[in-house]
């Protein structure tokens, strides 16, 4: 079956450490994002990807940074310098940036500070 | 200002209860207004999407409907599986059409 497949499922990060969370799909689909929830907030936008070798910042890109060096593959990594990392990560992809379908997410990555 | 806005944010009903869980936008300029299923610790799971005031989509005890500015999802006769939050994500003409979310209704069944 098709989907996308997040790990790990937890995650610790130390004082000044940087953690990268995996994200894969193998639904063949172009477009690839990143999302951040928080209790009582709604998804927000970290980065965004429409195709291989691009990426864009979205809302709240400050202390993240991406690659997609691969169509299957678009990790985060959440830097030291993203002070109040402790959230739970959504990655989610859709056949085409605009392309009026839905998105496919993940099961999420939730990362904790020691 | 919240482009999106879903109502209540909780609610709790008794199994048999039909209720509804509204979501609202201010932005014009429709293209889509999807919602999702988020059951605790897990990805959201899509449910429907609908495209233009008049709509209507149906799946088991679920309907979603659409206005000009507002989406009902309506539950009947719920049971406790149906707990969950349902988030509603809207996408306007503009900018990178990516949806915006609302933060959710969180839905509490009782047996």
């Amino acid at each position: 079956d098709g989907g996308i497949t997040q790990s790990p499922k937890y995650l610790f990060r130390k004082e000044g450490q940087n953690v990268t969370l995996s994200c894969e799909q193998n639904l063949n689909h172009d477009a690839m994002y990143w999302y951040r929830q928080d209790p009582g907030q709604g998804l927000r936008l970290i980065y965004y990807s429409q195709i291989v070798n691009d990426f864009q910042k979205g809302d709240i890109a400050e202390g993240y940074s991406v690659s997609r060096e691969k169509k299957e593959s678009f990790p985060l990594t959440v830097t030291s310098a993203q002070k109040n990392p402790t959230a739970f990560y959504l990655c989610a992809s859709s056949r085409q940036l605009g392309s009026n379908q839905p998105q496919h997410f993940g099961d999420g990555t939730r990362l904790s500070i020691l | 200002e919240d482009q999106v806005t879903q109502s209540p944010e909780a609610l709790r009903l008794q199994e048999g209860e039909s209720s509804s869980l509204n979501c609202s936008y201010t932005v014009s300029g429709l293209r889509g207004l999807f919602w999702y299923r988020q059951d605790p610790g897990k990805g959201p799971e899509f449910l429907f999407t609908l495209y233009s005031a008049g709509e209507e989509k149906e799946k088991e005890r679920l309907k979603a409907t659409l206005t000009k500015k507002e989406s009902f999802l309506h539950i009947t006769a719920p049971k406790p599986e149906d707990s969950a939050t349902y988030l509603c994500a809207v996408s306007f003409s503009g900018g990178s059409y990516i949806p915006t979310f609302g933060r959710g209704t969180s839905l509490i069944v009782h047996p």
